[in-house]
C-alpha cells in the first residue's frame, strides 16, 4: 500500500533555531518527486520544496533543506534560522501508482519568539 | 499575477443545494486537480483532468462532477449538498499529467460550509 506518515503532528523552535520535520513514505514507483508544502493560516498551499527521487543530492532552497534517504524511504524537512512567518503546517506530499498524489497528515509548526 | 485562482474563497449554503467552485489557471498547465481537504487538515485528491480528459477518479459520490470548458479551467459542481460536505476545496495544475514527476501549485481554497 502506498502511504505516507508524519509522525509529529505539532512541533515547535524558538526564532532563529532550527528544526526537523520528519517524514517516512512507501511507494512502488521507481522515478518519482517528493514535496513539501507549507500551509500558513492564510490556508495558501504553497511549495516549500522538492527532490528528484534520483539525485542523490539534497535538495536546498534557502534556508530550508532535504534529508532524503532513498533505502529508508525518508525524507525530513530542515529549517534553518527559523522565523516566525515559518510558522504553519507542513504536509509531505508524493505519488503513486495510477496517477494518485499522497499527502501527509502534517506537522504545525509554531515558532516562538 | 494569480497562477491558481479559486472563486468563491468563501461558500455558505443550505444543506440540498447545488453550487459551484470555479478554477482557472494561467500558467498553461495541462492538468488541473480538486482536492478536498478536511476538518483535521487532511488532503485528498478527488479529480484530476488532462485536456478535457478526466484521468483520476476517486471514490467521491456521484454528486460531485468536474467541469472542464477548456484546459485553463477546472470547474466542481456539487449537487444535492450534504453536512458532510463541508471542507475546503483546492484546486490546483501542473505541467504535465504525470503526478510522480511533476509539481502541482494551489489555488487558495475554497471554505465550504453546509447548513
Amino acid at each position: 500500500a502506498q502511504t505516507v506518515t508524519q509522525s509529529q503532528p505539532e512541533m515547535s523552535v524558538q526564532e532563529a533555531e532550527t528544526v526537523t520535520l520528519s517524514c517516512t513514505y512507501d511507494t512502488s514507483e521507481n522515478n518519482y518527486y517528493l514535496f513539501w508544502y507549507k500551509q500558513p493560516p492564510s490556508r495558501q498551499m504553497i511549495l516549500v520544496i522538492r527532490q528528484e527521487a534520483y539525485k542523490q543530492q539534497n535538495a536546498t532552497e534557502n534556508r530550508f533543506s532535504v534529508n532524503f534517504q532513498k533505502a529508508a524511504k525518508s525524507f525530513s524537512l530542515k529549517i534553518s534560522d527559523s522565523q516566525l512567518g515559518d510558522t504553519a503546517m507542513y504536509f509531505c506530499a508524493f505519488p503513486a501508482t495510477g496517477n494518485q498524489f499522497y499527502f501527509g497528515t502534517g506537522t504545525s509548526l509554531t515558532v516562538i519568539p | 499575477d494569480t497562477a491558481v485562482s479559486q472563486t468563491p474563497k468563501y461558500l455558505v449554503t443550505q444543506m440540498g443545494n447545488d453550487k459551484s467552485i470555479k478554477c482557472e489557471q494561467n500558467l498553461g498547465h495541462d492538468t488541473m486537480y480538486w482536492y478536498k481537504q478536511d476538518s483535521k487538515k487532511f488532503l485528498k485528491i478527488m479529480f484530476s483532468y488532462n485536456n478535457k480528459e478526466l484521468i483520476i477518479n476517486e471514490t467521491v459520490p456521484n454528486r460531485f462532477s468536474p467541469k472542464s470548458p477548456d484546459k485553463a479551467h477546472l470547474n466542481l459542481h456539487i449537487n444535492s449538498l450534504e453536512l458532510g460536505d463541508s471542507a475546503v476545496y483546492f484546486c490546483a495544475s501542473s505541467l504535465d499529467r504525470t503526478p510522480s514527476t511533476d509539481t502541482q501549485y494551489f489555488g487558495p481554497g475554497t471554505r465550504l460550509t453546509v447548513l
